[in-house]
């Protein structure tokens, strides 16, 4: 089982550049995650999938596109990178508990540099 | 909508010393309640969390948390760390019933010496 893992690892990029980052997961959970962390500002979502096919906006969707064509795969698109979208990116997922309840399950992240 | 408060951005303790790290939560609805940790370059792990219950939790590497409505807190508390305890810890919360997404504190650095 390798759990949640993210492609790549580290990327830097130029302003205006695109990009896709890579979630997949072997555990077969519903709901899955993208989060962005930033010193100080804890994590913030800002794509979420309840299942294939479907997607969500989450707290700081600006700038970002999301698809999930298959249930184990999400991914996270930059249209036009800017310095703003420097950060750590982690993806997560999660499968609904018995009360709602889910424990997210996390990758290891993706460190993006815009220059 | 929920928030969660960490009151500390940074907590240095030496080794076996006991830790208490702070969250509270604002809420109109019922919540449920959870710690993360972020060890250094890694993502973040559970530790543990409230559903219903027993407000005392108790979760992995000897950490646990008390439930306080009253106060609207989840504090997280070990009796002794040890240095490799030294990571980032998250406290979150989601709304208590059907399904949202959980909305994280800004994290607390627990700095473990010897």
């Amino acid at each position: 089982n390798a759990g949640v893992t993210q492609t790549p690892k580290f990327r830097v990029l130029k302003t205006g550049q695109s990009m896709t980052l890579l979630c997949a997961q072997d555990m077969n959970h519903e709901y899955m995650y993208w989060y962005r962390q930033d010193p100080g500002m804890g994590l913030r979502l800002i794509h979420y999938s309840v299942g294939e096919g479907t997607t969500a906006k989450g707290e700081v969707p600006d700038g970002y596109n999301v698809s999930r064509l298959k249930k184990q795969n999400f991914l996270l698109g930059l249209e036009s990178a800017a310095p703003s979208q420097t950060s750590v990116y982690f993806c997560a997922s999660s499968s609904p508990g018995g009360n709602g309840t889910d424990t997210q399950y996390f990758g290891p992240g993706t460190r993006l540099t815009v220059l | 909508a929920q928030s969660v408060t960490q009151l500390d951005s940074q907590v240095p303790v030496f080794e076996e010393a006991p830790v208490e790290l702070r969250c509270n939560y604002s809420s109109s609805v019922s919540v449920y309640l959870f710690w993360y940790v972020q060890y250094p370059n890694q993502g973040l792990q559970l530790l543990l969390k409230y559903l219903s219950g027993s407000t005392l939790v108790k979760g992995i590497n000897g950490f646990e948390a008390e439930f306080n409505k009253s106060q609207t807190s989840f504090h997280l508390r070990k009796p002794s760390v040890h240095i490799s305890d030294t990571a980032e810890y998250f406290c979150a919360v989601r709304r208590g019933s059907g399904y949202s997404t959980l909305t994280f504190g800004k994290g607390t650095m627990l700095l473990v010496s010897p």
